[in-house]
């Protein structure tokens, strides 16, 4: 089972700040089978990035993801209030089980 | 556009069954991975279940193998999840999702074991 590590746990930033989330793999993920999640209170996780890099439409493009084999980041440039939330990188790629990791908490400071 | 709706949780007791269902519109659902995930309070994500489009492909996590069983009725549009020999650990709030992405979710529907 490939184990997804992210980091920080909680990462405390103020609004205009830019924040970098980092997903590491205890094994190669394939690019292609990496994605970003974002998940506010109350609601359903929501996806942003797949293939490591590429941004759903709508998602604003302060939004970008990057990285390949094990390491892998998001990052959001400029962060405004309604960024806030929980992140979730995830790998699908090869046979399951297909892993979530733990998530980064992104906090207003 | 794709909507999901889960149903079907609830209270339960321990060593109980419930029956949850999602139903999906606004894309063909047949041509789609479906996926459940669960949320346990204040906790991460487990993706333990998902069902090729066509039913002949299933996976579990060994946290629900044996206990629960993922279905789909793709003539109306829909995934099932039957869950027994229910556990305390198994409460949580459960999503399902659409393909292997994930690209689509639902609300969620909660379930809890608790005596």
């Amino acid at each position: 089972e490939i184990v997804l590590t992210q980091s920080p746990g909680t990462l405390s930033l103020s609004p205009g700040e830019r924040a970098t989330l980092s997903c590491r793999a205890s094994q190669s993920v394939s690019s292609s089978y990496l994605a970003w999640y974002q998940q506010k209170p109350g609601q359903a996780p929501r996806l942003l990035i797949y293939g490591a890099s590429s941004r759903v439409t709508g998602i604003p493009d302060r939004f970008s993801g990057s990285g390949s084999g094990t390491d892998f980041t998001l990052t959001i440039s400029r962060l405004e209030p309604e960024d806030f939330a929980v992140y979730y990188c995830q790998q699908f790629g090869g046979s399951a089980p297909y892993t979530f990791g733990q998530g980064t908490k992104l906090e207003i400071k | 556009q794709v909507q999901l709706v889960e149903s079907g949780g609830g209270l339960v007791k321990p060593g109980g069954s419930l029956r949850l269902s999602c139903a999906g519109a606004g894309f063909t659902f047949s041509d789609y991975y479906m996926s459940w995930i669960r949320q346990a309070p204040g906790k991460g994500l487990e993706r333990f279940s998902y069902i090729s489009g066509s039913g002949d492909t299933i996976h579990y996590a060994d946290s629900v193998k044996g206990r629960f069983t993922i279905s789909r009725d793709n003539a109306k549009n829909s995934l099932h999840l039957q869950m027994d020999i229910l556990r305390v650990d198994d409460t949580a709030v459960y999503y399902c999702a659409r393909g292997v992405i994930l690209d689509y979710w639902g609300q969620g529907t909660l379930v809890t074991v608790s005596s």
